[in-house]
């Protein structure tokens, strides 16, 4: 059974700050997803990882993935208050398009 | 208009009784989704579907059943709401191909008293 773990689960910054979000998964696999959950809110895609080594960035927001690891990281630079939100990561498993997701991490950016 | 719709939004029901929640897509995906978000437990998969004659559980679907009515549509129901069922209720899309992402439905909130 696919288990996929996020750290840290609550997450409280200052703006300006970096931090880094990581997604652990137990199972091989090269197709992870990250998204966002603003409150009250659905979900949206932030990232899409389809090999290993892939690095992708939009804005202040870079997610990686290291398959051998079996690890992804969501890296925030320079956070600002509009950042605060849930992030999820998700892995699918190699032999579907099932999604795994992990618990979430809920992030608030402080003045 | 959004491509990926659920009713109701809100939706108070009684133990014992039998609700349906419904899903709508634009996007001309033939993949479709359920799953119950829980605090703290990240979403997890109810019912999936691939087409509309193929029909999977997910990790969860013990007091749920399915039907999809055609490709742009996917309901849920729950026969017999009992208050464990409490809970937020995603629907999601998905296009054929690898490393296709999913789109997700504004949510439907299901108190069961």
């Amino acid at each position: 059974e696919l288990k996929v773990e996020q750290n840290p689960l609550f997450l409280s910054m200052q703006e300006g700050k970096n931090y880094t979000i990581y997604c652990n998964y137990s199972t091989t696999s090269d197709r992870l997803y990250w998204y966002r959950q603003d409150p009250g809110k659905s979900l949206e895609s932030l990232f899409v990882l389809l090999s290993n080594g892939a690095v992708k960035q939009e804005g202040r927001l870079m997610a990686s993935l290291d398959t051998k690891a079996r690890l992804s990281t969501l890296h925030i630079t320079a956070a600002v208050h509009d950042l605060s939100a849930t992030y999820f990561c998700a892995v699918e498993e190699t032999s579907g398009s099932r999604l795994t997701f992990g618990e979430g991490t809920q992030l608030t950016v402080n003045p | 208009d959004a491509d990926v719709t659920q009713t109701p939004r809100n939706r108070i029901t009684k133990t014992g009784k039998r609700i349906m929640l419904e899903c709508s897509q634009t996007k001309g995906h033939d993949r479709m989704y359920w799953y119950r978000q829980d605090p703290g437990l990240g979403l997890r998969l109810i019912y999936y579907s691939f087409d509309v004659k193929d029909i999977n559980k997910g990790e969860i679907s013990d007091g749920y059943s399915v039907s999809r009515q055609a490709q742009a549509k996917f309901s849920l129901s729950l026969e017999s709401a009992i208050p464990n069922q409490t809970a937020l209720y995603f629907c999601a899309t998905s296009d054929l191909g690898w490393g296709e992402t999913q789109y997700f439905g504004p949510g439907t909130r299901l108190l069961v008293l």
